[in-house]
């Protein structure tokens, strides 16, 4: 069965990255692309962007535009998603999606929290 | 970017009763495409309908998904206990992908 197995939580001071993995197991990594979401405390689903497992090319959220990387590993079958310069308002919960045949989201992982404070 | 705009923002039903949730665009989605997920509290979200209509894996048929250009509708025919959640719906067929505010349904 398709999972999403994404890393653990993490807390970090403004200014501080942080690398978030995603693994994936169950399918061909390489067929399907891998899309990040993020949540903040109460608030709704934001689009962060998306990575083709197969060629590794980008589409990123044009507000995180210079402080978000994501990669993928294709030996592990992993995603990693990182964002530089955080600030307050990045403390979210950090969520990858796989993208379905016909671009839906259609696995998720268990998601991850990012905590940033001073 | 296409903004979503869902309503309403909480619906309070009962059990058994028929909830219907709208999804609307501020321009055309293309090829319909716009996805409805469920999320509980403390969990991922849970994909529902993808294609505007279409039932994903194991979604029972009591979740149907209507619409196309830039309304879009999510209709529980029966509501059980477990439905009741916020509800997210989200265009992919353009980038940025976006998704709605979030309707709240809950039990009345």
């Amino acid at each position: 069965q398709v999972q999403l197995v994404q890393s653990g939580a993490e807390v970090k001071k403004p200014g501080a990255s942080v690398k978030v993995s995603c693994k994936a197991s169950g399918y061909t990594f390489t067929s399907y692309g891998i899309s990040w979401v993020r949540q903040a405390p109460g608030q709704g689903l934001e689009w962060m962007g998306w990575i083709s497992a197969y060629n590794g090319n980008t589409n990123y959220a044009q507000k995180l535009q210079g402080r978000v990387t994501m990669t993928t590993d294709t030996s592990t079958s992993t995603a990693y998603m990182e964002l530089r310069s955080l600030r307050s308002d990045d403390t979210a919960v950090y969520y990858c999606a796989r993208i379905g045949m016909g671009a839906e989201y259609d696995y998720w992982g268990q998601g991850t929290l990012v905590t940033v404070s001073s | 970017e296409i903004v979503l705009t869902q309503s309403p923002g909480t619906l309070s039903l009962s059990p058994g009763e028929r909830a219907t949730l709208s999804c609307r665009a501020s321009q055309s989605v293309s090829s319909s495409y716009l996805a409805w997920y469920q999320q509980k509290p403390g969990q991922a979200p849970r994909l529902l309908i993808y294609g505007a209509s279409s039932r994903a894996t194991g979604i029972p048929d009591r979740f149907s998904g209507s619409g196309s250009g830039t309304d879009f509708t999510l209709t529980i025919s029966r509501l059980e206990p477990e439905d009741f959640a916020v509800y997210y719906c989200q265009q992919y067929g353009s980038s940025p992908n976006t998704f709605g505010q979030g309707t709240k349904l809950e039990i009345k």
